[in-house]
């Protein structure tokens, strides 16, 4: 089948550093996506990991390790309004699988 | 440059009601994908569309259909609505299929009463 597990729910403080994980079991890989969704509104775009490695983006680096499956969000020097649901998404054979979403709450 | 539009942004139906949802890509891009969105299942894809053809299909009953037109534009439509069907439902362009970076509408609110 296909499943994408990531955390329900992190908190962290202004300033620190936080790691979002995604593990992923998909028919096919094509690719491997970070949305950020704020509260009522639609996802953005963040990061896209095709091949194992590290990609950073300013405060955000995104990792893919398709041996394990597995892929992490780091974000730094966090800020209040990084306080939102983070997205992983798989492409597997044509379609995009989301994960549920972290919640990410950052605290002063 | 404009982004993905959705109209209505907002809607009320009933039970057994159906309802048309419709997209506008931004200006140049091909390919149109549907989302569902609810809390207790998340983002679920809908369907995928290029070219006026449906590419992908997600795993929603035939109540559920789709299509594109050739300036890109899209609908969905949702027949004989149930409550289950209370949702957000999004749509995403991009360039092209394989293009990595789809760019979200703000959605529209469908609830059934």
């Amino acid at each position: 089948g296909q499943n994408i597990d990531q955390p329900t729910e992190m908190t962290a403080t202004e300033g620190a550093i936080v790691q979002i994980n995604c593990t992923y079991q998909t028919s096919g890989f094509n690719g491997l996506f970070w949305y950020q969704q704020h509260a009522g509104e639609a996802p953005t775009f963040l990061s896209y990991n095709v091949l194992d490695g590290l990609e950073e983006k300013g405060r955000f680096s995104s990792f893919l390790s398709r041996s394990k499956g597995y892929s992490y969000l780091l974000l730094k020097e966090l800020q209040m309004k990084d306080s939102a649901s983070y997205l992983c998404a798989v492409r597997g054979t044509g379609k995009l699988i989301f994960g549920q979403g972290t919640t990410l709450q950052v605290k002063p | 440059k404009a982004g993905v539009t959705q109209t209505p942004r907002y809607l009320i139906k009933t039970r057994g009601q159906q309802v048309t949802l419709s997209c506008s890509p931004i200006s140049g891009h091909r390919s149109v994908s549907w989302y569902q969105q609810t809390p207790g299942q998340g983002l679920q894809f809908l369907f995928e569309y290029f070219s006026e053809t449906q590419r992908n299909k997600g795993n929603f009953p035939g109540r559920f259909s789709g299509r594109q037109f050739s300036n890109s534009r899209s609908e969905m439509n949702v027949s004989t609505l149930e409550l289950g069907d209370s949702a957000l439902y999004l749509c995403a362009s991009s360039l092209l299929p394989e293009s990595y970076e789809q760019y979200f509408g703000p959605g529209t609110r469908l609830t059934v009463t």
